[in-house]
């Protein structure tokens, strides 16, 4: 089967950088994605990692190390508005087709 | 603007009723999903599609079927609901990306109550 792994909650500084792990033990890998959920909002896509190393887009950094079934993503200069679930997703193959499953999220709470 | 829509944001239905919760998609992808979203669960995959008339069951299928007739559509549908299938139902859709990257496409969600 296949399984994700991440913090439920984490709390942090306005401006300050957070790092939010995801571990997993997946077949058939394909790469780690991340999602951000604001409250009553639907699922936005964030990063993408097929392969190891770091992808940065602006304040949002991800990185994947394959070898050790492990990425995180990386939040710097926190903004309130950051405050979200954010969820790690495995993309795997699945009978010769594609399957995304996600963990089960990390509450994310930014104070002043 | 790409789009991923649900035909209703809230649902309230029966326990014993037949419920068809729909999705259409505008990006002519082949992949759609249904998940299930609960407090501390995370979403669940309920069901997958990668083609017309193709699907696969997810992690949580029993107690749902789906329908996929054409290409923009997928259909989840519960064949007598349970009041423990109150839940957000997402709908969400990405391209076959051969392990590129395959961002997913959310709709908005629908809250089902089964009372």
């Amino acid at each position: 089967g296949q399984s994700l792994e991440q913090p439920s909650e984490v709390t942090a500084v306005e401006g300050a950088i957070v790092q939010i792990n995801c571990t997993y033990q997946t077949s058939g890998f394909y790469g780690l994605s991340w999602y951000q959920q604001h409250d009553g909002g639907a699922p936005t896509f964030l990063s993408y990692n097929g392969l190891d190393g770091l992808e940065e887009t602006g304040r949002f950094s991800s990185f994947l190390s394959r070898s050790d079934s492990y990425g995180y993503l990386l939040l710097q200069e926190l903004q309130m508005k950051d405050s979200a679930s954010y969820f790690c997703a495995v993309t795997s193959k699945s009978g010769g087709y594609q399957k995304v499953t996600f963990g089960t999220g990390t509450k994310l709470q930014v104070i002043p | 603007d790409v789009k991923v829509t649900q035909s209703s944001r809230y649902l309230v239905k029966r326990t014993g009723e037949k419920v068809f919760l729909e999705c259409v998609q505008d990006m002519d992808h082949e992949n759609m999903f249904w998940y299930r979203q609960d407090p501390g669960l995370g979403l669940r995959l309920i069901y997958f599609s990668y083609d017309v008339k193709m699907k696969e069951k997810g992690d949580i299928p029993e107690g749902y079927s789906v329908s996929r007739e054409k290409k923009e559509r997928f259909s989840l549908i519960l064949e007598s609901a349970s009041t423990n299938q109150t839940s957000m139902y997402l709908c969400a859709s990405s391209s076959f990306g051969r392990g590129m990257n395959t961002e997913a496409f959310f709709g908005q969600g629908t809250r089902l109550t089964v009372v």
